[in-house]
């Protein structure tokens, strides 16, 4: 298995729909990130997660929603999202919070139309 | 905040050298790292410096000037292969998570050519 694993690869959804996006990490790491990759622009981190507990940043609109259920698993809820929203969204694990080798999945590709 | 600056394009013969330079300005800096990104792939870590000077990885080198607020990835012998988005990293202290985060450039695309 991949250290990283995202699902789906692609997502195409109405502004009024509710989907997730879904990661799992098999390399026993401690934390767990979500980063936004827009074209022509930086990596935006959007949500860090240690040990299972939520480091927000405020500066994420409430219309993506985390959830960390354990460890190896993360979640992104997304809501009533905005066709600015269409970007690559990458997941990330980390041994503990404070290291900067992160270990990426492939990305879940959303349009929002 | 951060500011970090890289090129946006380089092209390269392959066999050659190529130098990606990335600049920053950050407070609470501790350390600087470099992905590679190929088209379509996962960005996936390369080198880490911390203290200044030259990181030697194989083909690959880093260097790291805190004073100067600049690093430059190396890549000797290009190899079509390389052919991918180079990212720089600052990690600094990020207050959002209380903790020390990377903060990544827009990426330098390299195209190595024959």
């Amino acid at each position: 298995e991949t250290g990283v694993t995202q699902t789906p690869r692609h997502l195409v959804m109405g502004m009024t729909n509710k989907k997730s996006l879904k990661c799992e990490q098999h390399l026993g790491h401690n934390a767990m990130y979500w980063y936004k990759q827009s074209a022509k622009k930086p990596l935006e981190l959007m949500f860090v997660y240690s040990l299972e507990e939520r480091v927000e940043n405020n500066s994420v609109p409430s219309r993506f929603s985390p959830e960390c259920p354990n460890s190896s698993h993360l979640f992104l809820h997304l809501h009533t999202l905005q066709p600015e929203d269409s970007a690559l969204y990458l997941c990330a694990s980390s041994e503990d919070r404070n290291t900067g080798e992160l270990f990426f999945g492939e990305g879940s590709r959303l349009t929002v139309l | 905040g951060q500011n970090i600056d890289q090129p946006t394009e380089m092209t390269a013969t392959e066999g050659a050298i190529v130098q990606i330079n990335c600049t920053y300005q950050t407070s609470g800096f501790n350390g600087l790292f470099w992905y590679q990104q190929h088209a379509g792939e996962a960005p996936t870590f390369l080198s880490y410096n911390v203290l200044d000077g030259l990181e030697e990885k194989g083909r690959f080198s880093s260097f790291l000037s805190r004073s100067k607020g600049y690093s430059y990835l190396l890549l000797k012998e290009l190899q079509m292969k390389d052919s991918a988005s180079y990212l720089c990293a600052v990690r600094d202290l990020y207050s959002g998570a209380g903790s020390y985060q990377l903060t990544f450039g827009k990426g330098t695309k390299l195209s190595v050519i024959p």
